[in-house]
């Protein structure tokens, strides 16, 4: 167990409206990565931090902004939902130490916007 | 860019049958090389890392391999009970990127 906390785990929302989600880790692991899961897709990723206010693009960053002020918190902000946002969101952090390179994910954020 | 596929995308097995699942990647210019798997509702959890340098890795009754100049991973599973139904995915890291590349994965049915 890496420590890896996601909320909210679901949520509904309308389309338009601002949406944050937040993953909380408590071991101080240095990267960490928003993915969100769709059938046909896989997973892919939308935005990774590599330390505090520091963040890059993944694969599918348009629409997403995020945020990491804290080692512990990274935010996922979806700016004006819309409905190609439904899916699933993962966040992951890289081990270090022994577990060096090994990636943990979150339970998952299940979104729907309406 | 690097694309992985997995092969099959299902698999439906009796009870007892030893298995294999395939990964296949495009670029070999890989960092290393994960299994993960993932039960329905859940996130995913990592069963074994392969580095580039290394040819394979075990854990139980898990065995993956890896080789890099054909692009190739295969993850072998003995024995197959019914709690290893589960959706196992492979990703690649590229090198130094830090960015994990993920094939669609591979649903497994292990029928009693």
């Amino acid at each position: 167990d890496a420590g890896i906390t996601q909320s909210p785990r679901h949520k509904v929302t309308e389309t338009g409206t601002p949406v944050t989600l937040r993953c909380h880790q408590t071991e101080n692991h240095r990267y960490m990565y928003w993915y969100r899961q769709d059938p046909g897709h896989g997973l892919r990723l939308i935005h990774y931090s590599y330390g505090v206010k520091d963040t890059d693009k993944g694969e599918v960053s348009d629409g997403y902004s995020v945020s990491r002020s804290k080692t512990e918190d990274f935010l996922l902000t979806l700016e004006s939902a819309t409905s190609s946002q439904t899916s699933v969101y993962f966040c992951a952090i890289r081990g270090t130490g022994s577990s060096g390179n090994t990636i943990y994910f979150g339970e998952g954020s299940w979104l729907t916007v309406v | 860019k690097q694309e992985v596929t997995q092969i099959p995308a299902a698999l439906s097995v009796p009870e007892g049958e030893n298995l294999v699942l395939n990964c296949s990647f495009t670029d070999s210019a890989i960092y290393n090389l994960q299994w993960f798997r993932q039960d329905p509702g859940k996130g995913l959890t990592s069963l074994l890392l392969i580095q580039s340098s290394q040819r394979e890795q075990t854990s139980g009754r898990l065995n993956a391999s890896l080789d890099k100049s054909s692009g190739r991973s295969t993850l072998y599973i003995a024995a197959s009970q019914p709690g290893d139904s589960a959706t196992y995915l492979c990703a690649v890291e590229m090198d130094s990127s830090y960015k994990l590349i993920f094939g669609s994965g591979t649903r497994l049915l292990v029928r009693p």
